[in-house]
Parts: structure tokens; sequence; C-alpha cells
């Protein structure tokens, strides 16, 4: 069982559609959660953190679930410009102090005009 | 925010042969991280570059295959040695400072 699991999509909405992405993670002791974004043939870049109270940034919501280890984000309002690989991302600490950050196979969204 | 360049960008290489790419960041950073992204699949971390020691590797990951080098706290080297086509994948110099900075990627295509 991998890590960080996601449904590959691809997710194919019309413009202004409301889109939600899951993903979960195997590890208990998992502390920290991102969103990131990755454009075709571009470097992934952090989107959103996510907090356990969940957050908004704009069009964006992230919520965690600590006890289902379940993270989910939510895009409002879609633009072209979504169009996008979300990538769920896990981080902990190793036994021996290491910092790892795992990374889910991401989700491909298509905002369709 | 950290600035990151990698060079080459891309490169097709021959079976056998090694290329070695370079990150370079526009401040000093403890740790420095390479990154393997294969077709279609999740990030996954080659190894740990620390400078004034050697790096560290995931499982799955040789020093023999993949070395690194640190020169110094702003930059970094991998090399991918003796080439086969399973090598063929984008590599990602990362750093982190509050979050996670990436590089551009080098896309390597071996034949």
């Amino acid at each position: 069982r991998k890590e960080v699991e996601q449904d590959p999509g691809p997710f194919n909405v019309p413009e202004g559609a409301t889109v939600a992405f899951n993903c979960t993670y195997s590890n208990s002791a998992s502390q920290s959660f991102f969103w990131y974004r990755q454009d075709c043939r571009k470097e992934p870049k952090l989107l959103m953190s996510v907090y356990s109270s969940g957050n908004e940034d704009g069009r964006f919501t992230a919520q965690l679930n600590r006890a289902s280890q379940y993270i989910s984000l939510l895009i409002r309002d879609s633009k072209l410009s979504d169009s996008a690989t979300y990538l769920c991302v896990v981080s902990y600490t190793t036994a021996s102090g290491t910092y790892k950050y795992i990374f889910g196979t991401g989700t491909r969204l298509k905002v369709l005009a | 925010s950290a600035v990151i360049s990698q060079k080459p960008s891309r490169d097709i290489c021959q079976r056998g042969t090694s290329l070695t790419i370079q990150c370079q960041v526009d401040s000093q950073v403890t740790m420095m991280f390479w990154y393997r992204q294969q077709p279609g699949q999740s990030l996954t971390l080659i190894a740990t570059a620390n400078q004034g020691s050697e790096a560290t590797y995931e499982s799955g990951f040789v020093i023999d295959k993949f070395p690194i080098s640190r020169p110094n706290l702003t930059f970094s080297t991998l090399t991918v040695s003796n080439m086969s086509p399973e090598d063929s994948s984008i590599y990602l110099c990362s750093v982190k400072r509050n979050e996670q900075f990436f590089g551009p990627g080098t896309r390597l295509t071996v034949l």
C-alpha cells in the first residue's frame, strides 16, 4: 500500500464547477500536510498547507481528518487556469530524526471552457 | 522563497554513459534534496545532500549509481551513472525553508 494515495483522475469539469480531491495517508504519526500544484512540465509549487481546523484561501478549502487519515481539497468556481495536477503531501519525522516529505501521485484536473 | 536553478534543463543520453546535474540555490541552506519523478509517478526522494558530510540515501538508491557532491551551502550535483532507459525521468533539486521549494527539474531521456 502506498503511503499517500490519491485518485489519479483525470477530473474534467466545466468552468465554474466545484471539484473536490481526496487523499489518504497510512502513517498515523504524520505531522504536516500540504497540497502542491504541478503544471505540465513544471516543478511542484505549494498551493496551501492543511491545518487540523481546516483552512481556506480564496476559492480553495483544505480539510484534514486525522482520525480517518484523510485530506481533502475543494476548489470552487473553477477557472481554466486551475488545470494542473494536484499533489497531496504528508510529512513526518523518522525515528532517526530525519524530516521526510511523502508525495502522492497526484490528481489531474482539467477545467473545460 | 527560494530561487533554485538546475542545469541542464534536459538531455538525451546514450545507455551506459553518465550525466551530472547541477543545482544552485540563491542563498545558503543546510540540506538540499534530490528527487526523481518518473513518468506518471509521484516524486521519490533519492537522497539528502548535507554540506561537509556524505549524502544520505533512501532505500533503493545507492551512492555508486547516484553520487552526490555538496561542496558548499548553495550548490550540489547529482550524477546519474551508467544510465539505462529506466533512468529516464525528471530529476528535481529541492530545499526546505518554511515550505519545500523545487528547482525547475532536469528532464533526462536515456536511449
